[in-house]
């Protein structure tokens, strides 16, 4: 089946640091891609997506395209500040119309 | 716009009482998910409506578990007896069917079961 594999934390990085979250997916045909963003005692927010093939999503200064020949789907951001700290959730959405998350990646940026 | 609607936000119950989730979804949205979401891990599907229909609910554990979509708009979704187990938030949200779009969240309902 369809699923999401994201890199395990916690990542904590100083301010002002280069960030990278890694994301691989497994799907049939062509997925839509997300990262979505959790503040603490909050829903999921999305961030960015991406919905074809060499597609870069960014918001906030956090980038992420999708690679579909590595099945791919990395955030980045090249500067990160403290309140960039979350944990942050890679999913796809495939053409049956289902969501599937990785596990979640815990950031915390200190000053 | 008002985004999904979830209440109460937190709940404390003993176990084997029984306990309801409501949500609201997003106006115009068709598709409901409910999520189970386990410290430290991603969301998980519970139940997923497309209008009044309950799509998929293969990870629903039917001896507990029960939902409702009420006229393809707000939806609830009961566990009677809770166990320790289910100690959990409980995620509901809403897209548009078909297409590409996003999954758009409410804040989550934490459930605590002692």
């Amino acid at each position: 089946g369809d699923s999401v594999t994201q890199m395990e934390g916690p990542v904590t990085l100083s301010e002002e640091a280069f960030l990278t979250i890694n994301c691989t997916y497994t799907a049939t045909g062509y997925p839509s891609l997300f990262w979505y963003v959790q503040y603490p005692g909050e829903g999921l927010q999305l961030l960015l997506k991406a919905t074809k093939a060499d597609d870069k999503g960014s918001n906030k200064g956090f980038e992420a395209t999708y690679r579909k020949e590595t099945t791919s789907f990395h955030l980045e951001k090249g500067s990160v500040q403290v309140s960039d700290s979350a944990v942050y959730f890679c999913a796809l959405r495939n053409t049956g119309n289902q969501f599937y998350f990785g596990t979640g990646t815990s950031l915390t940026v200190i000053p | 716009e008002a985004g999904v609607v979830q209440s109460p936000r937190y709940k404390i119950i003993e176990k084997k009482q029984p306990v309801a989730f409501w949500c609201n979804p997003i106006s115009g949205h068709n598709t409901l998910y409910w999520y189970r979401q386990n410290l430290g891990q991603g969301p998980e599907l519970l139940i997923r409506y497309e209008n009044e229909e309950a799509v998929d609910d293969s990870q629903l554990p039917k001896d507990r578990f029960s939902a409702e979509r009420l006229k393809g708009v707000d939806s609830t979704l009961k566990i009677q007896p809770a166990e320790l187990g289910d100690s959990a938030v409980y995620l509901c949200a809403s897209s548009f069917v078909g297409g590409f779009t996003e999954a758009f969240f409410g804040q989550g309902t934490r459930l605590t079961v002692v």
